[in-house]
């Protein structure tokens, strides 16, 4: 079965840049999707199809793809920020989740 | 508000079978592709399943762990969509969260979640 991998943590300082990758077989040949999970709350989507952002969805986030790996960047990183993220694609018209990435912000 | 509200958690013991819904307000579920999403505790996200609207041709697919066991329905005059869970295991154990799935350019993404309910399988 396909699978999407992430690293565990990102840690990164307020007002700087945070990049969360996502790597899986021929990902950039698929639509990435990316979805922010603060704790007890639901998952919400910031990223659809590698790099357009959902309406409401700050400009500091953004997204790209290419080759194998996907990623999301959040610019100007805010304490409001820190959450589980998570990467998502469809392989032959299953979801697949990434492993999550939780990102602190110190 | 564009809302969806999970109901019928609670606690089922390993075999049994347990139905959760998904009501949807603020927009109309018909126009939409509904997903299932569940989350063990303390675990990640797991996408279960989904059903297609009628104009997709209202058919659905599964995870591996879930297929020949969970069946997603739906009835669209009433705004609510089903997960029939049966045989149940304790490895799912999880927050069930619905999701309204809109057809993109080349797949689908999930919008807009519900807050989720809770199914823990244990004896």
């Amino acid at each position: 079965s396909y699978e999407v991998t992430q690293p565990p943590s990102v840690s990164v300082s307020p007002g700087q840049t945070a990049s969360i990758t996502c790597s899986g077989d021929n990902l950039g040949e698929k639509f990435s999707y990316w979805y922010q999970q603060k704790p007890g709350q639901s998952p919400v989507l910031v990223i659809y199809e590698d790099t357009k952002r959902p309406s409401g969805i700050p400009e500091r986030f953004s997204g790209s793809s290419s080759g194998n790996t996907a990623t999301l960047t959040i610019s100007g990183t805010q304490a409001m920020d820190e959450a589980d993220y998570y990467c998502q694609a469809w392989d032959s018209s299953l979801g697949v989740f990434g492993t999550g990435t939780k990102v602190t912000v110190l | 508000e564009v809302q969806l509200v999970e109901s019928g958690g609670g606690l089922v013991q390993p075999g049994r079978s347990v139905r959760l819904a998904c009501t949807a307000s603020g927009f109309t579920l018909g126009d939409y592709t509904l997903s299932w999403v569940r989350q063990a505790p303390g675990k990640g996200l797991e996408w279960v399943g989904f059903l297609r609207r009628k104009g997709y041709g209202g058919t659905t697919e599964y995870a591996a762990s879930v297929k020949g066991r969970f069946t997603v329905s739906r009835d669209d005059s009433k705004g609510i969509a089903y997960l029939q869970m049966n045989s149940q295991k304790t490895e799912d154990t999880a927050v069930y969260y619905c999701t309204r799935t809109v057809e993109g350019v080349l797949d689908y993404y999930m919008d807009v979640w519900g807050k989720g309910t809770t199914v823990t399988v244990s004896s």
